[in-house]
């Protein structure tokens, strides 16, 4: 089945450290691939995404991704992290066969800053 | 910017009602689309529309229908709410700068 993973359900990291979040696809074929942040009470925001092209993405936020075919891959990374970072965040994967184009999740990783 | 907007932050509804959540985007967008999102499993797809009276089931339709009478607004109806119903819902439209999502409405079902 086609599916978007984010092995990390929640991830603490001090302000000013280094953040990485994964996301793994299982799809025939490379799909678009988004990430989306979502802090507390609000909507959906839109990090950054990847169609084609450049495999290191950047985003807001100062938030980059990087696709990796070979591992079926779209991790987000922040060289340092801000309190206000605190969210949770979303893989998400458009399949470049639906023609209705529908944005397909990951179970979201909660990230938590601590002082 | 596009706007999308969800007349309801809160809902508080009993077993059996019929409950109605609104979307309006603010353009002339063909797609929209209703999620439920629930901890531990990210947003799943219920419904979504991609003119005024066509619409498609999602991943997990069961429960629910929608309505969609006009362009700019789409409803989603939970014929008969159950507790399991209690949840986030977000509503979102597609169009030239992507994915636009709204608010989202907290509905519990007691």
């Amino acid at each position: 089945a086609q599916s978007v993973t984010q092995p990390d359900i929640h991830i603490t990291v001090s302000e000013g450290a280094s953040l990485e979040l994964r996301c793994n696809y299982s799809y025939g074929a490379t799909p678009y691939l988004f990430w989306y942040v979502q802090s507390p009470g609000q909507g959906l925001q839109l990090l950054l995404k990847y169609f084609s092209g450049d495999t290191l993405v950047q985003g807001i936020k100062g938030f980059e991704a990087e696709f990796k075919r070979s591992q079926s891959s779209f991790n987000l990374r922040k060289p340092s992290v801000h309190w206000s970072d605190a969210a949770e965040y979303f893989c998400a994967v458009i399949m470049t066969t639906d023609s209705w184009g529908k944005l397909q999740f990951g179970a979201g990783t909660q990230v938590v800053v601590t002082p | 910017d596009v706007k999308v907007t969800q007349s309801s932050r809160y809902l508080v509804k009993r077993t059996g009602e019929k409950v109605f959540l609104e979307c309006v985007q603010d353009m002339d967008h063909e797609n929209m689309f209703w999620y439920r999102q629930d901890p531990g499993l990210g947003l799943r797809l219920i419904y979504f529309s991609y003119d005024v009276k066509m619409k498609e089931k999602g991943d997990i339709p069961e429960g629910y229908s929608v309505s969609r009478e006009k362009k700019e607004r789409f409803s989603l109806i939970l014929e008969s709410a159950s507790t399991n119903q209690t949840s986030m819902y977000l509503c979102a439209n597609r169009n030239n700068y992507g994915y636009t999502f709204g608010s989202g409405t907290r509905l519990t079902v007691v």
